[in-house]
């Protein structure tokens, strides 16, 4: 079964730096691109960053550019999303997603069941 | 803020059809495939329809999706109880430095 599972939110003071990780199974995730979307509280969805499937390179939303960095471990089987800097608008439901893509298309299958990131002092 | 424009929300009756519009521009959804995704809530977002108009397996053909130009549709017929739900178009676009964009998100309620 193909599954994704986020860890590593918590409650973290403005300014400061969290890390958080995806743990996938069911699939092999050298063979995917990936990417990290987030929802803040009562919002909708924001790309935030994704990443080739051997890890040569990413992309990031101008609002994280700069202070969050997108990796992998294939080995590992694990993604992961350094943030630093935070800010209060940083606050949201982090997800991790498996990014499908073609040669003309792409979508996400599946999702992470989430990790809540909480920007606060 | 999203460039992909919804409607907030939509509503009829069980049984009924509802249609969900996704408006956008010729960077995105003019030249790239339209996905769209169910969020219940407190959970996570699920694959709805990929490539405008194509279902993942156990997703039943109530669900369908289309594309016109710059602007695409979900329809959902039969409405059930079950099915209300965030719904969030999404696709590429040329214009961003992230590549991708979600849609602002439509409430759907069974009256």
């Amino acid at each position: 079964q193909v599954e994704l599972v986020e860890s590593g939110g918590g409650l973290v003071k403005p300014g400061g730096s969290l890390r958080l990780s995806c743990a996938a199974s069911g699939f092999t995730l050298s063979d995917y691109y990936m990417c990290w979307i987030r929802q803040a509280p009562g919002k909708g969805l924001e790309w935030v960053a994704y990443i080739s499937s051997t890890g040569s390179y990413s992309k990031y939303a101008d609002s994280v550019k700069g202070r969050f960095t997108i990796s992998r471990d294939n080995p590992k089987k694990s993604l992961y999303l350094q943030m630093n800097t935070l800010r209060a608008e940083d606050t949201a439901v982090y997800y991790c997603a498996r990014l499908v893509v073609t040669v003309t298309s792409s979508w996400f299958d599946p999702w992470g069941q989430g990790t809540l990131v909480t920007v606060s002092s | 803020q999203s460039v992909l424009t919804q409607p907030p929300s939509v509503s009829a009756a069980p049984g009924q059809k509802v249609t969900i519009s996704c408006s956008g521009s010729s960077s995105n959804i003019g030249n790239n495939y339209v996905s769209w995704y169910r969020q219940f809530p407190g959970t996570a977002p699920q694959l709805l329809i990929y490539e405008n108009n194509k279902r993942p397996s156990g997703i039943p053909d109530r669900f369908s999706g289309s594309k016109s130009g710059t602007s695409a549709t979900l329809g959902i017929t039969g409405l059930q109880a079950g099915d209300e739900a965030d719904y969030y178009c999404g696709t590429w676009d040329g214009n961003l430095s992230v590549g991708g964009v979600f849609g602002t998100g439509t409430k759907v309620t069974v009256l």
